[in-house]
């Protein structure tokens, strides 16, 4: 699976949108990109997905680079609950699922 | 619709014991996945189940290790002679059958704390 870079911690004052940046330069043609977040002492949520084009849910926007060696998450509007550890991973979809390989993360925090 | 469920959720054992570390999946999910996260470390995939098959253990520690996901009931991870270096959180995630998607997302439970003195 390919790896991916990303920022050890960043910070955010609440109510302002947050850029979590990831580098992915030995991307597959097949590769997914995907978000998970950790919340302390909880198990990992699933934010967002992707593999070209850019993704938007009710949690968050994947914006994703033209040649897809980058890509960044996008929180609109960051709020206490989101100070987590956010993971980006690469994945292709294979054997009828995702093999996610977590990273370090970034971690998150948003100052009131 | 109720989530992953995993317990204990935590767990303290001996040098020695065997710890058993039980996952019910999100109804309707065939898929299971079992992940360990050492202290200030990310999550390492173990293994990959589906009901009664085993399909991918890659990431599973070769000696003392071992998951199953019966046809009924729990998946189940099982630690022989634990020792102090398992000590971590062991995380169990499902995901439903995938015929006619592309993509597949997990679902994860609340973790098993495991300690072992």
């Amino acid at each position: 699976d390919a790896k991916t870079t990303q920022p050890n911690s960043m910070e955010s004052n609440e109510e302002e949108p947050v850029h979590l940046p990831c580098n992915h330069s030995t991307i597959s043609g097949t590769d997914y990109i995907h978000w998970y977040r950790q919340l302390p002492s909880q198990g990992p949520e699933y934010v967002i997905h992707g593999l070209t084009s850019n993704v938007n849910n009710r949690m968050a926007s994947l914006a994703i680079a033209e040649d897809r060696k980058s890509s960044t998450l996008i929180l609109h509007r960051a709020t206490l609950r989101d100070a987590a550890v956010y993971y980006c991973i690469l994945s292709e979809f294979s054997g009828g699922y995702n093999k996610l390989i977590f990273g370090a993360g970034t971690r998150l925090a948003v100052h009131p | 619709n109720a989530g992953v469920m995993q317990n204990p959720r935590h767990l303290v054992r001996r040098r020695g014991q065997e710890a058993r570390l039980r996952c019910s999946p999100m109804k309707g999910h065939s898929h299971v996945y079992w992940y360990r996260q050492l202290p200030e470390e990310g999550l390492k995939f173990m293994v990959y189940l589906q009901k009664e098959n085993i399909i991918d253990e890659s990431g599973m520690p070769k000696e003392r290790f071992s998951a199953e996901f019966p046809k009924e009931g729990p998946s189940i991870l099982r630690i022989q002679q634990v020792v102090r270096g398992d000590s971590a959180a062991y995380f169990c995630a499902s995901s439903p059958w995938t015929s006619g998607r592309a993509y597949n997302e997990q679902f994860f439970g609340p973790g098993t704390r495991l300690t072992v003195l």
